[in-house]
């Protein structure tokens, strides 16, 4: 089974600033697709951003970037110009391209970001 | 509006009261899925879907049974609950030709406590 490690349970940043959240995994595979989710207050799952394990341009999407790195097996997240409404429980999640793992997707225990003014 | 929706949102039982979430989706999406989560663990999967009267189990599937007999619905039965299954319940669904380009839409989630 795939593994995800998300190393820090809990993060702090000021309004307007940048923080970028880690995230590694083990695998075999060699095709698979890496995903950031939110979970804010509300306790909706939020997609943030996606990767395809085998396209090696890093994933943007507005403020959020990942920095993704196959061979260190790292998918760290990069939230620029941080904002209030970005406080929420961050996770990183692993997918394999395989029918038969039914599209599970493997969680990380997430991080919890909080964003001060 | 595309969504999945699970009731109730809110959930206080006794041990060994079966109970019944309920989940439906109305994109017409061939996979379902149930995770619970719990602090300091993330999400897990329970059971899921890949097609109507097609169910598997996912990582911790004991004490729960799921159908699918029809595509929209996807129910998740706890014929005895207890009180480990306290958590925060999440249905989601997607179009099964590869997820990346039809990730999964989460339901808004289901707290279950069970005394």
């Amino acid at each position: 089974a795939q593994t995800v490690t998300q190393s820090q349970p809990e993060m702090s940043v000021q309004e307007a600033e940048t923080v970028t959240l880690s995230c590694t995994y083990d695998t075999s595979e060699s095709n698979y697709y890496l995903f950031w989710y939110k979970q804010p207050p509300s306790r909706q799952m939020i997609l943030v951003i996606r990767q395809e394990a085998y396209k090696q341009q890093n994933a943007t999407e507005n403020r959020f970037s990942v920095n993704f790195q196959k061979a260190a097996k790292s998918f760290s997240l990069k939230i620029s110009d941080s904002q209030l409404g970005d406080t929420a429980m961050y996770f990183c999640a692993f997918m394999k391209l395989d029918s038969n793992s039914g599209y599970a997707l493997n969680f990380g225990k997430g991080t919890s970001l909080l964003v001060t003014p | 509006e595309a969504q999945v929706t699970q009731n109730p949102r809110y959930l206080i039982t006794v041990t060994g009261k079966k109970l019944t979430v309920t989940c439906s989706q109305n994109m017409n999406h061939e996979y379902m899925s149930w995770y619970r989560q719990d602090p300091g663990l993330g999400l897990r999967q329970i059971y899921y879907s890949m097609n109507v009267e097609v169910t598997d189990k996912g990582d911790v599937p004991e004490g729960y049974k799921v159908s699918r007999k029809e595509k929209r619905n996807f129910p998740l039965i706890l014929e005895s609950p207890s009180p480990n299954q306290t958590s925060l319940y999440f249905c989601a669904s997607s179009h099964t030709e590869g997820s990346y380009n039809s990730p999964l839409h989460f339901g808004n989630g289901t707290r279950l406590t069970v005394t």
